[in-house]
């Protein structure tokens, strides 16, 4: 079945870049999700990629998508300490359905 | 409403008792997903409202769990004789049009979740 994989935990210095990668399977999935999560908080919908796009730019958010390898990264520049919370990465089911499937989700610290 | 809303926010349940968790979606929103994050884990599919169709319950962990959505709006996840590994954050999310790409303004909004509830079984 389907499955996306994520490192658990990352840690870096305010100021610093951090990159948050993420694997997935299913090849047919369409869009690709970053999610966030504060402590106590709901999951707030960060940026997506749709899959015929290598990257995607938001302000300080960089998605790459290399769908050959099914590899999704998520990188923040400027980290700030408001920055720390889970982060998890969603493919969109291909079906018709259109569920999204969750990774376990990187705990991202960002010390001062 | 503007966003997904769940109540209760949080929930301390004795062992053995039943409850009831609701969620109400973004209003025409005719997708509706449970979900159960527990401490340390990811999300953990539980069951999936679409329309008048069938519910895909799939995700459901076992015959205690059942949920309803009734006038294809407002679900209510019931959890009976509870357990303590019940003990969970349960997200509830809304989405339009599942299985092809709404756009509004060019963006994909993907799921609309709920700030969840926080089910504590002693």
């Amino acid at each position: 079945g389907e499955d996306v994989e994520q490192s658990l935990f990352l840690s870096v210095r305010e100021g610093d870049s951090s990159v948050i990668n993420c694997t997935y399977t299913d090849s047919s999935s369409t869009y690709l999700y970053w999610y966030k999560q504060e402590p106590g908080a709901g999951l707030q919908l960060l940026t997506y990629i749709f899959s015929n796009m290598d990257m995607k730019q938001d302000q300080r958010l960089t998605v790459l998508l290399n769908k050959k390898d099914k590899h999704l990264s998520l990188r923040i520049a400027d980290t700030q300490t408001g920055d720390s919370a889970i982060y998890f990465c969603a493919e969109r089911d291909g079906g018709s359905q259109g569920n999204l499937i969750f990774g376990k989700g990187t705990k991202l610290s960002v010390k001062p | 409403g503007a966003g997904v809303s769940q109540s209760p926010s949080n929930k301390v349940t004795e062992k053995g008792k039943d409850v009831e968790l609701r969620c109400d979606p973004i209003s025409g929103h005719t997708a509706l997903y449970w979900y159960r994050q527990s401490l340390g884990q990811g999300l953990e599919f539980l069951i999936y409202f679409q329309g008048n169709s069938a519910p895909d319950k799939s995700g459901l962990p076992s015959d205690r769990f059942s949920a309803e959505r009734t006038g294809g709006s407002v679900s209510t996840l019931t959890i009976q004789r509870t357990q303590q590994e019940d003990s969970a954050v349960y997200l509830c999310a809304s989405s339009s049009r599942p299985g092809r790409d709404l756009r509004q303004g060019g963006i994909n909004y993907g799921y609309t979740f709920g700030s969840g509830t926080r089910l504590t079984v002693v």
